[in-house]
Protein backbone atom coordinates (compact mmCIF):
# COMPACT_ATOMS: atom_id res chain seq x y z
CA UNK A 1 0.00 0.00 0.00
CA UNK A 2 1.01 3.63 0.26
CA UNK A 3 0.90 5.87 2.60
CA UNK A 4 1.71 9.57 2.43
CA UNK A 5 1.90 11.85 5.74
CA UNK A 6 2.15 15.35 6.19
CA UNK A 7 1.14 18.40 9.02
CA UNK A 8 -2.40 19.41 7.84
CA UNK A 9 -1.66 23.39 8.81
CA UNK A 10 0.84 25.27 9.92
CA UNK A 11 1.67 29.25 10.02
CA UNK A 12 4.81 31.24 10.16
CA UNK A 13 5.58 34.96 9.80
CA UNK A 14 6.84 36.94 6.91
CA UNK A 15 10.53 36.50 6.86
CA UNK A 16 11.07 33.69 8.62
CA UNK A 17 11.99 29.82 7.39
CA UNK A 18 9.67 26.77 7.90
CA UNK A 19 10.04 23.33 6.97
CA UNK A 20 7.24 21.28 6.16
CA UNK A 21 7.79 17.30 6.74
CA UNK A 22 6.37 14.76 4.91
CA UNK A 23 7.01 11.07 5.26
CA UNK A 24 5.97 8.09 3.31
CA UNK A 25 5.63 4.27 3.08
CA UNK A 26 4.89 3.33 -0.42
CA UNK A 27 5.64 0.14 -2.85
CA UNK A 28 8.86 1.21 -4.56
CA UNK A 29 10.39 4.47 -4.90
CA UNK A 30 11.44 6.49 -8.04
CA UNK A 31 11.05 9.71 -6.91
CA UNK A 32 9.55 12.64 -4.86
CA UNK A 33 7.96 15.60 -5.46
CA UNK A 34 6.87 18.63 -4.05
CA UNK A 35 3.91 20.54 -5.45
CA UNK A 36 2.40 24.07 -4.52
CA UNK A 37 -1.25 25.22 -4.50
CA UNK A 38 -3.24 27.97 -4.17
CA UNK A 39 -6.75 27.61 -2.96
CA UNK A 40 -9.09 26.40 -6.16
CA UNK A 41 -6.25 26.25 -8.43
CA UNK A 42 -3.84 23.42 -10.20
CA UNK A 43 -0.83 22.27 -8.42
CA UNK A 44 2.95 23.45 -9.82
CA UNK A 45 5.79 21.75 -9.69
CA UNK A 46 8.73 22.93 -6.94
CA UNK A 47 11.04 20.06 -7.01
CA UNK A 48 12.00 17.00 -7.09
CA UNK A 49 14.36 14.00 -5.54
CA UNK A 50 15.23 11.08 -5.93
CA UNK A 51 18.66 10.39 -4.28
CA UNK A 52 19.11 11.57 -0.97
CA UNK A 53 20.37 14.92 0.19
CA UNK A 54 19.57 18.78 -0.55
CA UNK A 55 18.09 20.03 -3.63
CA UNK A 56 18.04 23.67 -3.46
CA UNK A 57 16.11 26.27 -5.93
CA UNK A 58 16.35 29.93 -4.58
CA UNK A 59 14.38 30.42 -1.40
CA UNK A 60 13.32 26.99 -1.73
CA UNK A 61 15.08 23.32 -0.75
CA UNK A 62 13.94 19.72 -0.58
CA UNK A 63 15.69 17.25 1.38
CA UNK A 64 15.26 13.58 0.82
CA UNK A 65 16.52 10.32 2.90
CA UNK A 66 15.52 6.79 1.14
CA UNK A 67 16.08 4.66 4.27
CA UNK A 68 13.90 7.27 6.71
CA UNK A 69 11.14 7.14 4.29
CA UNK A 70 11.46 11.22 5.08
CA UNK A 71 11.70 14.58 2.87
CA UNK A 72 10.85 18.20 3.95
CA UNK A 73 10.51 20.99 1.78
CA UNK A 74 12.54 24.31 3.33
CA UNK A 75 10.73 27.71 2.78
CA UNK A 76 13.09 30.54 3.59
CA UNK A 77 12.96 34.17 3.68
CA UNK A 78 8.84 34.08 3.46
CA UNK A 79 6.61 36.06 1.78
CA UNK A 80 2.25 36.46 2.09
CA UNK A 81 2.58 34.76 -1.34
CA UNK A 82 3.79 31.84 0.14
CA UNK A 83 0.45 31.09 1.78
CA UNK A 84 -0.42 28.53 -0.01
CA UNK A 85 -0.90 24.32 0.06
CA UNK A 86 2.14 21.98 -0.42
CA UNK A 87 1.70 18.63 -1.92
CA UNK A 88 3.97 16.11 -1.15
CA UNK A 89 4.21 13.22 -3.94
CA UNK A 90 5.98 9.83 -4.56
CA UNK A 91 6.23 8.23 -7.54
CA UNK A 92 6.44 4.23 -6.48
CA UNK A 93 9.06 2.16 -9.23
CA UNK A 94 8.13 1.70 -12.67
CA UNK A 95 5.28 4.35 -12.80
CA UNK A 96 4.10 7.49 -13.77
CA UNK A 97 1.66 7.15 -10.87
CA UNK A 98 1.68 9.64 -8.77
CA UNK A 99 0.48 9.46 -5.06
CA UNK A 100 -0.42 12.54 -3.22
CA UNK A 101 -0.13 12.94 0.53
CA UNK A 102 -3.43 15.60 1.61
CA UNK A 103 -1.19 18.82 1.76
CA UNK A 104 -0.01 21.41 4.31
CA UNK A 105 -1.71 24.34 4.68
CA UNK A 106 0.78 27.19 5.18
CA UNK A 107 -0.28 30.69 6.47
CA UNK A 108 1.77 33.36 6.52
CA UNK A 109 1.26 36.51 8.31
CA UNK A 110 2.34 39.66 8.30
CA UNK B 1 2.54 27.94 -25.08
CA UNK B 2 2.93 24.25 -23.10
CA UNK B 3 0.05 23.15 -21.53
CA UNK B 4 -3.12 21.28 -20.63
CA UNK B 5 -6.59 22.60 -21.26
CA UNK B 6 -9.76 21.39 -19.12
CA UNK B 7 -13.23 22.22 -19.93
CA UNK B 8 -15.64 23.42 -18.55
CA UNK B 9 -13.41 25.42 -15.29
CA UNK B 10 -17.23 25.32 -13.66
CA UNK B 11 -20.12 22.70 -13.84
CA UNK B 12 -22.96 22.31 -11.85
CA UNK B 13 -25.01 19.88 -13.23
CA UNK B 14 -28.48 17.12 -12.15
CA UNK B 15 -28.07 13.99 -10.91
CA UNK B 16 -28.05 11.42 -13.33
CA UNK B 17 -27.25 13.83 -16.48
CA UNK B 18 -24.39 12.43 -18.10
CA UNK B 19 -21.66 14.96 -18.83
CA UNK B 20 -17.87 15.07 -20.43
CA UNK B 21 -15.07 16.90 -18.95
CA UNK B 22 -12.51 17.40 -22.13
CA UNK B 23 -8.76 17.50 -21.32
CA UNK B 24 -6.39 18.25 -23.62
CA UNK B 25 -2.48 18.44 -24.02
CA UNK B 26 -0.02 20.33 -26.73
CA UNK B 27 3.19 18.67 -25.37
CA UNK B 28 2.82 15.38 -27.04
CA UNK B 29 2.85 13.83 -23.55
CA UNK B 30 2.75 9.95 -23.50
CA UNK B 31 0.93 9.59 -20.28
CA UNK B 32 -2.27 11.49 -18.88
CA UNK B 33 -4.61 11.02 -16.05
CA UNK B 34 -7.24 12.55 -14.12
CA UNK B 35 -7.48 13.10 -10.18
CA UNK B 36 -9.83 14.83 -7.79
CA UNK B 37 -9.38 16.81 -5.04
CA UNK B 38 -11.42 16.30 -1.82
CA UNK B 39 -10.87 18.24 1.65
CA UNK B 40 -8.98 15.96 3.96
CA UNK B 41 -8.48 13.36 0.98
CA UNK B 42 -6.01 15.15 -1.36
CA UNK B 43 -5.68 14.31 -4.82
CA UNK B 44 -7.08 10.92 -5.69
CA UNK B 45 -6.02 9.25 -8.82
CA UNK B 46 -9.64 8.27 -10.75
CA UNK B 47 -7.73 6.54 -13.88
CA UNK B 48 -4.56 7.01 -15.80
CA UNK B 49 -3.20 6.48 -20.05
CA UNK B 50 -0.05 5.25 -20.71
CA UNK B 51 -0.85 5.68 -24.36
CA UNK B 52 -3.29 5.79 -26.77
CA UNK B 53 -5.83 3.41 -26.55
CA UNK B 54 -4.42 2.34 -23.07
CA UNK B 55 -6.47 3.54 -20.00
CA UNK B 56 -6.56 1.71 -16.60
CA UNK B 57 -8.25 2.52 -13.31
CA UNK B 58 -6.74 4.77 -10.91
CA UNK B 59 -7.25 4.70 -7.11
CA UNK B 60 -11.16 6.37 -7.06
CA UNK B 61 -12.51 4.30 -10.82
CA UNK B 62 -16.65 3.48 -9.55
CA UNK B 63 -18.90 5.98 -11.62
CA UNK B 64 -16.35 7.43 -14.22
CA UNK B 65 -14.93 6.21 -17.65
CA UNK B 66 -12.17 7.43 -19.64
CA UNK B 67 -11.29 6.87 -23.10
CA UNK B 68 -8.00 7.70 -25.03
CA UNK B 69 -8.55 7.74 -28.90
CA UNK B 70 -6.11 10.85 -29.99
CA UNK B 71 -2.88 10.91 -27.86
CA UNK B 72 -3.58 14.55 -27.01
CA UNK B 73 -6.46 14.25 -25.72
CA UNK B 74 -8.47 12.16 -22.54
CA UNK B 75 -12.00 13.30 -21.33
CA UNK B 76 -13.55 12.10 -18.39
CA UNK B 77 -17.34 10.94 -18.75
CA UNK B 78 -19.72 10.65 -15.89
CA UNK B 79 -22.69 8.49 -17.49
CA UNK B 80 -24.81 9.44 -14.50
CA UNK B 81 -23.47 11.43 -11.74
CA UNK B 82 -24.19 11.61 -8.32
CA UNK B 83 -24.08 14.01 -5.36
CA UNK B 84 -20.91 12.43 -4.49
CA UNK B 85 -19.05 13.11 -7.02
CA UNK B 86 -19.23 17.02 -6.57
CA UNK B 87 -15.58 17.38 -6.91
CA UNK B 88 -12.68 19.59 -7.73
CA UNK B 89 -11.34 17.50 -10.56
CA UNK B 90 -7.25 17.99 -12.48
CA UNK B 91 -6.25 16.42 -15.68
CA UNK B 92 -2.73 15.91 -15.75
CA UNK B 93 0.37 15.16 -17.95
CA UNK B 94 3.96 13.98 -18.15
CA UNK B 95 6.20 12.34 -20.25
CA UNK B 96 9.18 9.81 -19.91
CA UNK B 97 11.44 12.63 -21.71
CA UNK B 98 10.42 15.23 -18.41
CA UNK B 99 9.77 12.99 -15.74
CA UNK B 100 11.83 14.89 -13.54
CA UNK B 101 9.13 17.38 -13.84
CA UNK B 102 6.39 14.98 -12.50
CA UNK B 103 3.12 16.34 -13.69
CA UNK B 104 1.38 19.46 -15.94
CA UNK B 105 -2.10 20.10 -14.52
CA UNK B 106 -4.74 21.68 -16.14
CA UNK B 107 -6.86 24.18 -14.50
CA UNK B 108 -9.04 22.05 -13.08
CA UNK B 109 -13.07 21.57 -13.27
CA UNK B 110 -15.16 22.17 -10.49
CA UNK B 111 -18.16 20.21 -10.39
CA UNK B 112 -21.32 20.16 -8.29
CA UNK B 113 -24.13 17.63 -8.44
CA UNK B 114 -27.23 18.48 -7.25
Amino acid sequence: GQNIDQPTEMTATEGAIVQINCTYQTSGFNGLFWYQQHAGEAPTFLSYNVLDGLEEKGRFSSFLSRSKGYSYLLLKELQMKDSASYLCAVRPRGFQKLVFGTGTRLLVSP
Amino acid sequence: EAQVTQNPRYLITVTGKKLTVTCSQNMNHEYMSWYRQDPGLGLRQIYYSMNVEVTDKGDVPEGYKVSRKEKRNFPLILESPSPNQTSLYFCASSSATTGNYGYTFGSGTRLTVV
